[in-house]
């Protein structure tokens, strides 16, 4: 069964500092996404990483993917309160009925003023 | 703009009871699928949908079933409920490849 780990769970961080969040796959799969859900609400799709050494970066975030590591980051920079939401990963694994997506378990992210 | 709607953002069913979920996408999309969403437990598939009338379980199917007649609809079924079928009900669809999926809104479901 294809595991997806995530590191925290929780983090509380003051505005203007930088951390990462971690997210490690067990199996193999070229394909990572990583989603934000706001409290209340349904997930939204943030980045698509599709092959080793990607990166992608929007605003304040940074997702990259290295394949052979089975390891994504997701790197927020001078972290602002709009920030606070959690974040998943997920990594899908291709069946000859279509892809199966495995979550991460989250990581509740507190931005604090 | 993409749309998946699901039927009820709130419901309150008591054990036993048969309970219909429904999800409707309007993009054409061919995978549709269900998941609940638990503290600490993250996103787990119950089933998914790779095309009408097609399904596969996911991790968890164990007291549930769907049905897809239609390529927009997708319904989860809970047969018989019971109190640990309390839970967020998630449904998401996408195109065939590596799009990302897109959700609902979510199904906030108690079992009393």
């Amino acid at each position: 069964e294809l595991k997806v780990e995530q590191n925290p769970l929780f983090l509380s961080m003051q505005e203007g500092k930088n951390y990462t969040i971690y997210c490690n796959y067990s199996t193999t799969s070229d394909r990572l996404y990583w989603y934000r859900q706001d409290p209340g609400k349904s997930l939204e799709s943030l980045f698509v990483l599709l092959s080793n050494g990607a990166v992608k970066q929007e605003g304040r975030l940074m997702a990259s993917l290295d394949t052979k590591a089975r390891l994504s980051t997701l790197h927020i920079t001078a972290a602002v309160h709009d920030l606070s939401a959690t974040y998943f990963c997920a990594v899908d694994r291709v069946k000859n009925t279509g892809n199966q997506f495995y979550f991460g378990t989250g990581t509740s992210l507190t931005v604090i003023p | 703009d993409v749309k998946v709607t699901q039927s009820s953002r709130y419901l309150v069913k008591r054990t036993g009871e048969k309970v219909f979920l429904e999800c409707v996408q309007d993009m054409d999309h061919e995978n549709m699928f269900w998941y609940r969403q638990d503290p600490g437990l993250g996103l787990r598939l119950i089933y998914f949908s790779y095309d009408v009338k097609m399904k596969e379980k996911g991790d968890i199917p164990e007291g549930y079933s769907v049905s897809r007649e239609k390529k927009e609809r997708f319904s989860l079924i809970l047969e018989s409920a019971s109190t640990n079928q309390t839970s967020m009900y998630l449904c998401a669809s996408r195109y065939l490849g590596y799009q990302p999926q897109h959700f609902g809104d979510g199904t906030r479901l108690s079992i009393l």
